[in-house]
């Protein structure tokens, strides 16, 4: 069975500063991961994905993250914070057997920017 | 594109009460899903679809029923509506070659 674990439901940080949103997996196969972006009542919007390509991956907004199987880690990072960052963040893992569609979340991060 | 399309947007039910959410996909994506968000809970899937005719329970489908009977559309039952189904649900849909789960924008249901 898969799992996500995210590290932190919430985070706060200031603008301009590092922004560092844990997650690892747990996956009985190569997993492919997901970071999901939830703004307040909208629906969720994909950041970036892992597919078993490269394993930095780079997505929209300036986020990036790396897949680190040794570690089971798929950490989610920004440079430099902005306000408009300011949303719940979803990551999720689905082992993509063959007729499975189960895509599985963590319970999310909610990350405040500080002015 | 519309994209996932999901009504109403938001519902209000009593007890017993039974309804039908609707999604609609103009993908004509072979995969849809259905999964509520509850605080603290993240989203959890409810029933999903792999083509039109098969439909598969989830991780939280007691309750629910879904039928798929074209490949746009992927309606979601609720048989007795009850207050522990007061939830966000959403609708995402995927193509078979595609990687990516594309959401709809919700429905919030309250049930009293």
């Amino acid at each position: 069975a898969q799992s996500v674990t995210q590290l932190g439901s919430h985070v706060s940080v200031s603008e301009g500063a590092l922004v560092l949103l844990r997650c690892n997996y747990s996956s009985s196969v190569p997993p492919y991961l997901f970071w999901y972006v939830q703004y307040p009542n909208q629906g969720l919007q994909l950041l970036l994905k892992y597919t078993s390509a490269a394993t930095l991956v780079k997505g929209i907004n300036g986020f990036e993250a790396e897949f680190k199987k040794s570690e089971t880690s798929f950490h989610l990072t920004k440079p430099s914070a902005h306000m408009s960052d300011a949303a719940e963040y979803f990551c999720a893992v689905s082992d993509r057997n063959f007729g499975n569609e189960k895509l599985t979340f963590g319970t999310g991060t909610r990350l405040t920017i500080i002015p | 594109n519309a994209g996932v399309t999901q009504t109403p947007k938001f519902q209000v039910l009593k007890t017993g009460q039974s309804m039908t959410l609707q999604c609609a996909q103009d993908m004509n994506h072979e995969y849809m899903s259905w999964y509520r968000q509850d605080p603290g809970m993240g989203l959890r899937l409810i029933h999903y679809s792999v083509g039109a005719g098969i439909t598969d329970q989830g991780e939280v489908p007691n309750g629910y029923n879904v039928s798929r009977s074209t490949t746009e559309d992927f309606p979601l039952r609720l048989l007795s509506a009850a207050p522990s189904q007061t939830s966000v649900y959403f609708c995402a849909s995927r193509g078979v070659s595609g990687d990516e789960q594309y959401f709809g924008p919700g429905t919030r249901l309250t049930v009293t």
